[in-house]
């Protein structure tokens, strides 16, 4: 089974532009989590969605937003780019659903650098 | 608030060192505690999940064991190879159907050959 893909793996934008990365499950997985990765933070959850609904949210502001389409794939948006925003932004996806315990499985992320 | 700690934050040891990263872990509802490995520049690779007290998993050099405060992942005669950044995480109830995943700040772990 492929693994989870994301795209761009790298990127490069200006303070005030927007971003949108792009995230593909695993082949059968219905959930998708996105996360920010900061040196000083770690890993912090930004939001879950399941069968194109936002399912859980992490405490970031409304500039991150995300949606999942049909077919599971996710993007997530950043708008009005900040200096801290610069980060590693990590998509996971599970078989998720009921409430049983999934392991996410995660994408190698996107390298976000904000000057 | 759900809180994951884990220590120590970085570990440097000899190969052959047999030694143990800690998780400790503040959660209400605890469903699952998962180990995840963190190569520089990658995505978190996962490792195990351990459901309940008691618990004990296992894969090559590392076991992973499960207290009702507190995870350990035992790493025996490690190799250069070993050198990671290891992630602990919790998965808990956020409120309706809903769970959350908590993640600690991760042991980064050295191994000298």
């Amino acid at each position: 089974k492929a693994g989870v893909t994301q795209t761009p793996r790298y990127l490069i934008k200006t303070r005030g532009q927007q971003v949108t990365l792009s995230c593909s499950p695993i082949s059968g997985h219905r959930s998708v989590s996105w996360y920010q990765q900061t040196p000083g933070q770690g890993l912090q959850f930004l939001f879950e969605y399941f069968s194109e609904t936002q399912r859980n949210k992490g405490n970031f502001p409304g500039r991150f937003s995300g949606r999942q389409f049909s077919n599971s794939r996710s993007e997530m948006n950043v708008s009005t780019l900040e200096l801290g925003d610069s980060a590693l932004y990590l998509c996971a996806s599970s078989a998720g659903g009921d409430r049983r315990v999934y392991e996410q499985y995660f994408g190698p992320g996107t390298r976000l650098t904000v000057t | 608030e759900d809180q994951v700690t884990q220590s120590p934050e970085a570990l440097r040891l000899q190969e052959g060192e047999s030694s143990s990263l800690n998780c400790s872990y503040t959660v209400s509802g605890l469903r699952g505690l998962f180990w995840y490995r963190q190569d520089p520049g990658k995505g978190p690779e996962f490792l195990f999940t351990l459901y309940s007290a008691g618990e004990e998993k296992e894969k090559e050099r590392l076991k992973a064991t499960l207290t009702k405060k507190e995870s350990f992942l035992h790493i025996t005669a490690p190799k250069p190879e070993d050198s990671a950044t290891y992630l602990c995480a919790v998965q808990a109830y956020s409120g309706g159907s809903n769970y959350k995943l908590t993640f600690g700040k991760g042991t980064l772990l050295t191994v000298n050959p």
